[in-house]
């Protein structure tokens, strides 16, 4: 099966914008929807983008998520940054069995 | 409002199944994909599997064979048994649910709080 790559971490000060890499080793990241988890600490995971870059009703517009099919990646952008925004984020996508893939993950932290 | 909840034993032996049931309230399992996820202390996500509410199923090839899912839809209620478990089987595992269609199985717009498995003697 494929792996999702993304970043250990990233940090940024508040206001500013970062954008987390997420890279399929094998397949087209087009070929399946890329999901995009948030998960505060000591919390559930919550789905900020779906569908590659569809927001869920709630989820604030600096949260936007594109594909790269040059690159073979998604992104997850947050612009504006705030405090709450420090969390963990995960990207998710599947193969053509609908088998599902976590990336490892990226912390991102608000200077 | 949907929520999910899920309950079991928070404490396995090894080698033995570890058994846990996402009851849904405020809506029905009917309809929908229902996945299980997972998450060692300190770790990432692992998806372990999805099921339909009507029965098919999609488990996770890493977990060798080990998963088992099923539903109750009179409950509404989605189950997770996991076999000959180990140490490394300890985590936080979450239900939570997809869409109505086969496409959007691993899109989740619920998910449950998890509730921690240990395994140990």
């Amino acid at each position: 099966n494929f792996m999702l790559t993304q970043p250990h971490s990233v940090s940024e000060s508040p206001g500013k914008t970062v954008t987390i890499s997420c890279t399929r080793s094998s397949g087209s990241i087009a070929s399946n929807y890329v999901q995009w988890y948030q998960q505060r600490p000591g919390s559930s995971p919550t789905t900020v983008i779906y569908e590659d870059n569809q927001r869920p009703s709630g989820v604030p517009d600096r949260f936007s998520g594109s594909i790269d099919s040059s690159s073979n990646s998604a992104s997850l952008t947050i612009s504006g940054l705030k405090t709450e925004d420090e969390a963990d984020y995960y990207c998710q996508s599947s193969d053509g069995f609908n088998l599902g893939v976590f990336g490892g993950g990226t912390k991102v932290t608000v200077l | 409002q949907v929520q999910l909840q899920e309950s079991g034993p928070g404490l396995v032996k090894p080698s033995e199944t570890l058994s846990l049931t996402c009851t849904v309230s405020g809506g029905s399992i009917s309809g929908y994909y229902w996945s299980w996820i997972r998450q060692a202390p300190g770790k990432g996500l692992e998806w372990i599997g999805y099921m339909y509410y009507r029965g098919n199923s999609n488990y996770n090839p890493s977990l060798e064979g080990r998963v088992t899912m099923s539903a109750d839809t009179s409950k509404d209620q989605i189950s997770l048994k996991l076999s000959s478990v180990a140490a490394a089987d300890t985590a936080i595992y979450y239900c939570a649910r997809g869409g109505s269609s086969s496409l959007f199985v691993h899109t989740f717009d619920y998910w449950g709080h998890g509730t921690l498995v240990t395994v140990s003697s």
